[in-house]
């Protein structure tokens, strides 16, 4: 079947503008993930979804970004008011179930703030 | 929260040699300790895994060995070859977020 989508592939964007990385996860996978990675950086974490459990919002490096999973599927990160440190590629990836298990990464949105 | 230390940041290795990576973490309740293969431009991808209840796994030419007690645990290549080249990240999860280390750049030259 399909793997992890995710859309736009590529974004630029002007600083202080709005943007939505939309990811779409292998159908029937209850965990989501979305993960930061610059520059030659490794992978941070940002946000977790698993089922209908309140989302870990506890690597999201400020108030200005924010993911929802709607319906327990596709999911939205949304960066408000960006900045160029905010330039890197967002990578979002799922899981059948819990954690401990292998996760299934999208190609990413690569996000260039001008 | 979990702190993870990956060592080296890049290494060089004639095809045919062995490559070791390294990994430390900070938090004992750990259990699960993936690695991921990324290649250049490509998604990062599962290569091999290992439980708290196991020290060590082999996957024909790759192998990883946990010390539960040091908190550490390594990546083994054997007979390294061109098309090992990539970025290795480590990874450790309890029974929260999957966090990773900052990688490895192995080249592997011909």
């Amino acid at each position: 079947g399909a793997g992890v989508s995710q859309s736009p592939s590529n974004k630029v964007t002007e600083k202080g503008k709005d943007v939505e990385l939309r990811c779409d996860p292998i159908s029937g996978h209850t965990a989501l993930y979305w993960y930061r990675q610059s520059l030659g950086q490794g992978l941070e974490f940002l946000i977790y979804f698993q089922g209908n459990s309140a989302p870990d919002k506890s690597g999201l490096p400020s108030d200005r970004f924010s993911a929802e999973r709607t319906g327990g599927s596709v999911s939205t990160l949304t960066i408000q008011r960006t900045q160029q440190e905010d330039s890197a590629v967002y990578l979002c990836a799922s899981s059948p179930n819990f954690v401990s298990g292998e996760l299934f990464f999208g190609e990413g949105s690569r996000l260039t703030v001008l | 929260g979990e702190n993870v230390e990956q060592h080296p940041s890049t290494l060089s290795v004639q095809e045919g040699d062995s490559a070791v990576i390294k990994c430390t973490y900070s938090d004992s309740a750990s259990n699960y300790f993936p690695w991921y293969k990324q290649e250049l431009g490509k998604r990062p991808q599962l290569i091999i895994d290992i439980r708290s209840n196991v020290g060590e796994k082999k996957d024909q030419r790759i192998a990883v060995t946990l010390n539960k007690t040091a908190k550490h645990f390594s990546l083994h290549i054997t007979e390294t070859q061109p098309e090992d080249s990539a970025v290795y990240f480590c990874a450790v999860s309890g029974y929260s977020t999957l966090t990773f280390g900052k990688g490895t750049m192995l080249l592997v030259s011909p």
